[in-house]
């Protein structure tokens, strides 16, 4: 199985300053079509998880452009340009290149300073 | 608009069985997963199921004791849960999308307690 290792497990951050978080995978995640199923997903306190970032750096709809990933082969970072208030919660990398099984990292908890 | 709604979740003994449903709008036909979160903790991946009920996959912490089922004239997704054991707690959420998990439902919780 893929193991995702997400680093810093927990991220206080000043509102305004920027954020970013790594995922480190155990084996390449680049799939046999060349496509990298690398996503990020950020759970707000009390909400089910929500998609930011799939294949690396593509930002979902509706998702502010202070989101960005970026990254390839085992290493990738999820940036927060200037955080905001909303943006408290836990984020997790998620692999879907290598499953069964789907593997997520650990999770980072941000929290506003 | 895409809309997954979970449910079917409840307090039962350990040994006992549930059967969880997701109800989807919005869209149709779509590969889908189940994944899980117990209380305090991050995210495990339990079960996918093709969009057309050709492939099923499962992770070996529940392996022979879960079982993922769809019902597309009905747009449901069913997670039968069986021989549940006190770390089946969680919150259970259906994920639509093979690679990507584009979208969650708001989950259902399973509680294990005797």
């Amino acid at each position: 199985d893929v193991v995702l290792t997400q680093s810093p497990l927990s991220l206080p951050v000043t509102l305004g300053q920027p954020a970013s978080i790594s995922c480190r995978s155990s084996q390449s995640v680049v799939h046999n079509n060349g496509n990298t199923y690398l996503n990020w997903f950020q759970q707000r306190p009390g909400q089910s998880p929500r998609r930011l970032i799939y294949q690396v750096s593509n930002r979902d709809s509706g998702v502010p452009d202070r989101f960005s990933g970026s990254g390839s082969g085992t290493d990738f970072t999820l940036t927060i340009s200037r955080v905001e208030a909303e943006d408290a919660g836990v984020y997790y990398c998620m692999q879907g290149t290598h499953w069964p099984p789907v593997t997520f990292g650990q999770g980072t908890k941000v929290e506003i300073k | 608009q895409v809309q997954m709604v979970e449910s079917g979740g409840g307090v039962v003994q350990p040994g006992g069985s549930l059967r969880l449903s997701c109800v989807v709008s919005g869209f149709s036909n779509s590969d889908m997963h189940w994944v899980r979160q117990a209380p305090g903790k991050g995210l495990e991946w339990v079960a996918f199921i093709r969009h057309d009920g050709s492939d099923k996959y499962y992770a070996d912490s529940v392996k022979g004791r879960f079982s993922i089922s769809r019902d597309n004239s009905k747009n449901t997704l069913y997670l039968q849960v069986n021989s549940l054991r006190a770390e089946d707690t969680a919150v259970y959420y259906c994920a639509k999308g093979g690679s990507d998990l584009d979208y969650w439902g708001q989950g259902t919780l399973v509680t294990v307690s005797s």
